[in-house]
């Protein structure tokens, strides 16, 4: 079975241009993620998708970041214009329900360097 | 205060040590408690899933879950090389919520 796919793994971009991630979760995951995670800190929250509906974007900023997951499958996170401090790792992760909980897969990530 | 407090380490054991790692956290409705391995320049990986209290083992890997302390640990056994990572104890309140991260607690097993 085939994990989660990010791309690109890495980019590097001057400030104030735009950039964009792409995901395509784990076959059968209705659950999306995507998390932001500095260096030496562990993943945070940016927004999460149950199908294509955002359930929980309360820690997106808004007046840069965007995301959509228009058909319930793969999903786009995109920056406009990016910081110096938009700098990290920026990962994808999706979910199913097994015994009651819940277990969150992660893609390999997309490092992102603002010059 | 954070949701969730992790020693960031860095840790170094010889090879063959007992490796122990913990988490404590401040909100008692995290029922759901997770332990994920990252190498270096690669997404977090799954180790151990634990709901409630007590203790789940795994081959070398024990999880262990003490609700009346808020307190969580991952002991490994029989540490290799490969064991080398940064691990990230996860936890959340129910099916559906925000994952609380640490900020992971980076391990070195010299050979």
């Amino acid at each position: 079975e085939a994990g989660v796919v990010q791309s690109p793994r890495y980019k590097i971009i001057e400030k104030k241009q735009p950039v964009a991630f792409w995901c395509n979760p784990i076959s059968g995951h209705n659950t999306l993620y995507w998390y932001l995670q500095n260096l030496g800190q562990g993943p945070e929250l940016l927004i999460r998708y149950e199908n294509e509906e955002a359930v929980d974007d309360s820690q997106l900023p808004k007046d840069r970041f965007s995301a959509e997951r228009l058909k319930g499958v793969d999903s786009t996170l995109k920056i406009q214009p990016a910081e110096l401090g938009d700098s990290a790792v920026y990962l994808c992760a999706s979910s199913s329900q097994t015994g009651g909980g819940e277990t969150q897969y992660f893609g390999p990530g997309t490092r992102l360097l603002v010059l | 205060q954070k949701e969730v407090e992790q020693d960031p380490g860095p840790l170094s054991v010889p090879e063959g040590a007992i490796v122990s790692l913990n988490c404590t956290y401040s909100n008692s409705a995290f029922q759901y408690f997770m332990w994920y391995r990252q190498y270096s320049r690669k997404g977090p990986e799954l180790l151990m899933y634990t709901y409630s209290s007590g203790n789940k083992e795994d081959g070398r890997f024990t999880a262990q879950v003490d609700k009346s302390s808020k307190y969580i640990s991952l002991f490994i056994r029989d540490s290799q090389p490969s064991d080398s990572a940064t691990y990230l104890c996860a936890m959340s309140a129910n099916t559906g919520n925000q994952f609380y991260f640490g900020t992971g607690t980076s391990l070195t097993v010299i050979p």
